[in-house]
């Protein structure tokens, strides 16, 4: 099993555009999920495979993915997206980043 | 929908098992699914502890797998997570959640319905 690296902290204004990133090589056969997890909060799914959501989750949030490198973005960010997210291959979880909407 | 919802002792004494059960809810366990535990110490992040088919089949994670026993029950539709020798170290929140897993040119994995999740401290 390999380790799924992501930045710990990100900053977006209000309305704005962010992109959160997590490698590993495993991702070069896996796609990588996504969860967020807002504080004393199970995570929640909110994007699997090439770019898809779950029911119910705002369409401001997409995936994307190259190499061994996915990505979670998030466009026009809301004040409720503040949380952490992290990133699954299989039997791995990310590093998790923190978004603080600005 | 389905809904899970872990249960068991919130206090386990250090070099006890812990022992915690996911009952499964609005849908069948033995349904074409794995099922999994995943815990989060105080402060940290996400980690995976292992996963079952209702035919019982496992995997484990590598630094857990000497002390961690997963078993599912199709009678009272649930699943089980046993943890022994345990220190403060797994001191955590443990969640149990539904795996969908399913490949095409890419692997598919990702969870989509999981417990509210369980605190479980160990000290003595």
């Amino acid at each position: 099993s390999s380790e799924l690296t992501q930045d710990p902290a990100v900053s977006v204004a209000l309305g704005q555009t962010v992109r959160i990133t997590c490698q590993g090589d495993s991702l070069r056969s896996y796609y990588a999920s996504w969860y967020q997890q807002k504080p004393g909060q199970a995570p929640v799914l909110v994007i699997y495979g090439k770019n898809n959501r779950p029911s119910g989750i705002p369409d401001r949030f997409s995936g994307s993915s190259s190499g061994n490198t996915a990505s979670l973005t998030i466009t026009g960010a809301q004040a409720e997206d503040e949380a952490d997210y992290y990133c699954n291959s299989r039997e791995t979880f990310g590093t998790g980043t923190k978004v603080t909407v600005l | 929908q389905v809904q899970l919802q872990e249960s068991g002792p919130g206090l386990v004494k250090p070099s006890g098992t812990l022992s915690l059960t996911c009952a499964v809810s609005g849908g069948s366990i033995s349904s074409s699914n794995w099922w999994s535990w995943v815990r989060q110490p105080p402060g940290k992040g996400l980690e995976w502890i292992g996963e079952i088919y209702h035919s019982g089949s496992t995997n484990y994670n590598p630094s857990l797998k000497s002390r961690v026993t997963i078993s599912v029950d199709k009678s009272k539709n649930q699943f089980s997570l046993k943890l022994s020798s345990v220190t403060a170290a797994d001191t955590a929140v443990y969640y149990c959640a539904r795996i969908i897993e399913y490949s095409s040119s890419y692997y598919y994995y990702y969870m989509d319905v999981w417990g509210k999740g369980t605190t479980v401290t160990v000290s003595s």
